[in-house]
């Protein structure tokens, strides 16, 4: 059974510094493991998906790494924004079954 | 092409009362995923749906709960005899064939009272 967990919790940087989001997954025959961006009380906003065949992916100021041996993803943000404040949530997507299983998220917030 | 739509974005029903949640799916997507996020939790997939097939509910809880995806309309989730431990927020999600990436919609929060 695939397990997603993500670190930390919360995050709190000040405009304009580069940050790191992480994420970890159990199930190691992950299909694509996708990154969310949620603001308080909508929905969710798919930033980046990643294949089990790639390493990375890119748009714009986001980086996002998949290293499927040790169960990790990671979210780069660069130059960060107020506007990026938001909670940050993984999925990882494993077999046939085509369920994605979410991490708890990261809420990040990002002063001005 | 719109995205994927859920309505009602609101709703509040009484202890007791059935809940009656729906999707559209993007236009061209043949699949659907509902997920539950309940206060203060994560996101967890309660049911995978394609055109008038239930392909995994594994997620579902065994009583009160339903859903389908017709073959004309929206997929309906179905809560009857609602309790306050159903209160939360219920994602739609859909996907086309052939490929795995899910597109989400904004979601129904549902308050029992």
């Amino acid at each position: 059974k695939q397990e997603v967990t993500q670190i930390p919790a919360a995050l709190s940087v000040p405009e304009g510094e580069n940050l790191v989001l992480n994420c970890s997954f159990t199930d190691s025959a992950i299909y694509n493991l996708q990154w969310f961006r949620q603001d308080p009380g909508k929905g969710l906003t798919s930033l980046l998906l990643i294949q089990s065949s790639q390493r990375e992916q890119t748009s714009g100021r986001l980086n996002a790494s998949l290293d499927k041996s040790s169960g990790r993803s990671t979210l780069y943000i660069a130059a960060s924004q107020p506007g990026d404040s938001a909670t940050y949530l993984c999925a990882g997507l494993s077999g046939s079954a085509r369920q994605l299983t979410f991490g708890s998220g990261t809420q990040l917030t990002v002063l001005p | 092409n719109a995205g994927v739509m859920q309505n009602p974005r609101h709703l509040v029903r009484r202890r007791g009362q059935e809940a009656r949640l729906r999707c559209s799916p993007m236009k061209g997507h043949s699949h659907v995923y509902w997920y539950r996020q309940l206060p203060e939790e994560g996101l967890k997939f309660m049911v995978y749906l394609q055109k008038e097939n239930i392909i995994d509910e594994s997620g579902m809880p065994k009583e009160r709960f339903s859903a389908e995806f017709p073959k004309e309309g929206p997929s309906i989730l179905r809560i009857q005899q609602v309790v306050r431990g159903d209160s939360a927020a219920y994602f739609c999600a859909s996907s086309p064939p052939g490929n795995h990436e899910q597109y989400f919609g904004p979601g129904t929060r549902l308050t029992v009272t």
